[in-house]
C-alpha cells in the first residue's frame, strides 16, 4: 500500500502570496490531518477532515484553511503569507474519525519558505 | 488546556545501551501515541497506547492513564534509532496535543 503523499516537498514564496498543499492519504483512510512544524513551537495541529467536512480545528488565524474531496485527497491553503508561516508542514491520515480512534500516518511533509 | 511534557529533552548514548524517555499529561486523555522523527523529517508511528502495554521488536511503550504518563523503551540501541522521539495526547476535544520531543542520539 501506498503511504501519505504530499506535494509538493519544498516551496519558496514571498510575503503576501498565497500557497496551497497538496496531499493523498493512504488507501481507504477518510481522516486527514494537518499539523505544522516549527523549531519554535514544536508540532502544532492545524484541522481535520473526515468525509469532505472539517471535524476540528487548532489555534490558526483564518488564513489557514483546507478542504477534503471526495477521494479523500486534502488541499491546505495559507493566504496572505508571512515570514512566520516558515514551517514544514504534515499531513496525516487515519482510518477512523480523529486520531483518537486510529493511528495517524505522516507523509514526508512540504518544507515551505517565506521570504 | 492540556500540558504535554517530555523528558529527557536530550539523550546521547552507545549504540548497544538501553533508554526510557518518558511523556507526562497533566489531565486526562483519551489516547496516547509516539512517534519516531527520523533525521529526513518523516514522522513514524510506534506506538497507539492508551493504557497498557504493548512491544515490538527492541521497542515497548506503556501508558498508566490513571497516573498521567507513559514510558517508551528501547533496547539494545542502533544507530538507525537516532532521531527525535513524540508523545501526543489526545484530550476530550480531540485536539491533539505534541510534546517537544526527546532527541536521541546513538553513538557507533
Amino acid at each position: 500500500k501506498a503511504g501519505v503523499t504530499q506535494t509538493p516537498r519544498y516551496l519558496i514564496k514571498t510575503r503576501g502570496q498565497q500557497v496551497t498543499l497538496s496531499c493523498s492519504p493512504i488507501s481507504g483512510h477518510r481522516s486527514v490531518s494537518w499539523y505544522q512544524q516549527t523549531p519554535g513551537q514544536g508540532l502544532q495541529f492545524l484541522f481535520e477532515y473526515f468525509s469532505e467536512t472539517q471535524r476540528n480545528k487548532g489555534n490558526f488565524p483564518g488564513r489557514f484553511s483546507g478542504r477534503q474531496f471526495s477521494n479523500s485527497r486534502s488541499e491546505m491553503n495559507v493566504s496572505t503569507l508571512e515570514l512566520g508561516d516558515s514551517a514544514l508542514y504534515l499531513c496525516a491520515s487515519s482510518l477512523a474519525q480523529g486520531p483518537v480512534n486510529s493511528p495517524l500516518h505522516f507523509g514526508n511533509g512540504t518544507r515551505l519558505t517565506v521570504t | 488546556g492540556i500540558q504535554v511534557e517530555q523528558s529527557p529533552p536530550d539523550l546521547i548514548l552507545q549504540e548497544g545501551a538501553n533508554s526510557t524517555l518518558r511523556c507526562n499529561f497533566s489531565d486526562s486523555v483519551n489516547n496516547l501515541q509516539w512517534f519516531h522523527q527520523n533525521p529526513w523529517g518523516q514522522l513514524i508511528n510506534l506506538f497507539y497506547i492508551p493504557s497498557g502495554t504493548k512491544q515490538n521488536g527492541r521497542l515497548s511503550a506503556t501508558t498508566v492513564a490513571t497516573e498521567r504518563y507513559s514510558l517508551l523503551y528501547i533496547s539494545s540501541s542502533q544507530t538507525t534509532d537516532s532521531g527525535v522521539y513524540f508523545c501526543a495526547a489526545l484530550p476530550r476535544d480531540d485536539k491533539i496535543i505534541f510534546g517537544k520531543g526527546t532527541r536521541l542520539h546513538i553513538l557507533p
